[in-house]
Formats: structure tokens, C-alpha cells, sequence
């Protein structure tokens, strides 16, 4: 079976670029996060979708990122204008429901110049 | 404040010693689960808990949701046990997870 993927896996883009990372969550799972990882802040939830309805918007993420969820089997994020800052990794994660296991995929390490 | 806090931050062991990691909770934390990110970057699910204990070969883990605090067990460590080890709690049917900041454990020959 196939877990959590998500492409790409890395990404350099200039500052003020737009750029959109993809997720495949596992097969038949309803809840997706997004997350995103840095050695200060450490693990930050993004968004959080159940049965492809938007229940966590990000909070101070709000204004440049964006998630989508158009089918229970695709979700992307969409950064823009990309700023140096945003340079970090970000997770997908997906889980059966509310109370299981979440599962991680290997992650899209960003760049921002 | 920190919400799930964890400890130590780093520890070194000997292969083939023991440990405890810890997690404290300042939230109602209903479930609890704990990853391992090895060097590569990949979080692996090692348990999900309830209140309550579960095994799994080398690694014990335990949750208590009326003192608020879970820990984990690592026994005989081997150099494949290094990596940062992350809890996070679920508060009620939330469904989301709070992290803590991990603890970089390294296993040294």
C-alpha cells in the first residue's frame, strides 16, 4: 500500500515566486494536515482538512499560504509570493479520523533566495 | 507557554543502555501519539496511545491523562534509535495534534 506521498521533494524559488506543493494522502484516509517543520519553531500546523472540508485555516499563515483539497485523493499548497523566510520543510500528514494514527510523507524541503 | 513539553531536548546514550524520554501536558490531552524523524527527515508513527501502555519490541511507552504526562522507554539502544523523538497530543476530538519540540537522541558505539 502506498503511504503518504508528496512532490516535489526539494524546491529552491526566488523571492516573490509562486509555488504550489502537491500531497497524495494513503488511500481511503478523510483528515489531512499540513504542516510545516523548522529547527526554531520546530512542527507548525498549516491546514487541516476533514472529508475535504477546511477546518484549520493556519491562523498567522493565512495570508500567502493556501490549501486546497479537490478530491479526497490531492491536496496542494500554494505559497505566494514566496519570502526567504518560508524556507523550511513541509509535511503532509493523513489519518483514518479524528483519534488514529497520523501518517507522514517524506516531506518537500523549500528554498526561498 | 509550551502546551506539550518535552524532555530532555537532547540525550546521548551508550548502545545497549537504557532511557526514559518524557512529554508534559498543560492541555486535556485525550490520545498521545510518539514519531521518530530519523537523519534523513522521515516521521515514522511508533505508537498511538489511550490512556494506558503499550510494547513494541524495545520501546514501552505509557500515558497518564489524569497526571497529564506520557513517556517512552527505549531499552538496549541501538545506533538505529538515534533521531528526534516527538510527541503530540490530541485534545478531545479535536483532531488535530499539538507537538512538543522533540528530544535529538544519539546512540554512540
Amino acid at each position: 500500500d502506498a503511504g503518504v506521498t508528496q512532490t516535489p521533494r526539494h524546491e529552491v524559488a526566488e523571492k516573490g515566486q509562486t509555488i504550489i506543493l502537491k500531497c497524495e494522502p494513503v488511500s481511503g484516509h478523510n483528515d489531512l494536515f499540513w504542516y510545516r517543520q523548522t529547527k526554531i519553531q520546530g512542527l507548525e500546523l498549516l491546514s487541516y482538512f476533514r472529508s475535504k472540508s477546511l477546518m484549520e485555516d493556519g491562523g498567522a499563515f493565512k495570508d500567502r499560504f493556501k490549501a486546497e483539497m479537490l478530491n479526497s485523493s490531492f491536496s496542494t499548497l500554494k505559497i505566494q509570493p514566496t519570502e526567504p523566510k518560508d524556507s523550511a520543510v513541509y509535511l503532509c500528514a493523513s489519518t483514518l479520523g479524528s483519534q488514529d494514527t497520523q501518517y507522514f510523507g517524506p516531506g518537500t524541503r523549500l528554498l526561498v533566495l | 507557554g509550551d502546551k506539550v513539553k518535552q524532555s530532555p531536548s537532547a540525550l546521548s546514550l551508550q548502545e545497549g543502555t537504557n532511557s526514559a524520554l518524557r512529554c508534559n501536558f498543560s492541555i486535556a490531552a485525550t490520545t498521545v501519539q510518539w514519531f521518530l524523524q530519523n537523519p534523513r527527515g522521515s516521521l515514522m508513527n511508533l505508537f498511538y496511545l489511550v490512556p494506558g501502555t503499550k510494547e513494541n519490541g524495545r520501546l514501552k511507552s505509557a500515558f497518564d491523562s489524569k497526571e497529564s504526562y506520557s513517556t517512552l522507554h527505549i531499552r538496549d539502544a541501538q545506533l538505529e534509535d538515534s533521531g528526534t523523538y516527538f510527541c503530540a497530543a490530541e485534545n478531545y476530538n479535536q483532531g488535530k495534534l499539538i507537538f512538543g519540540q522533540g528530544t535529538k537522541l544519539s546512540i554512540k558505539p
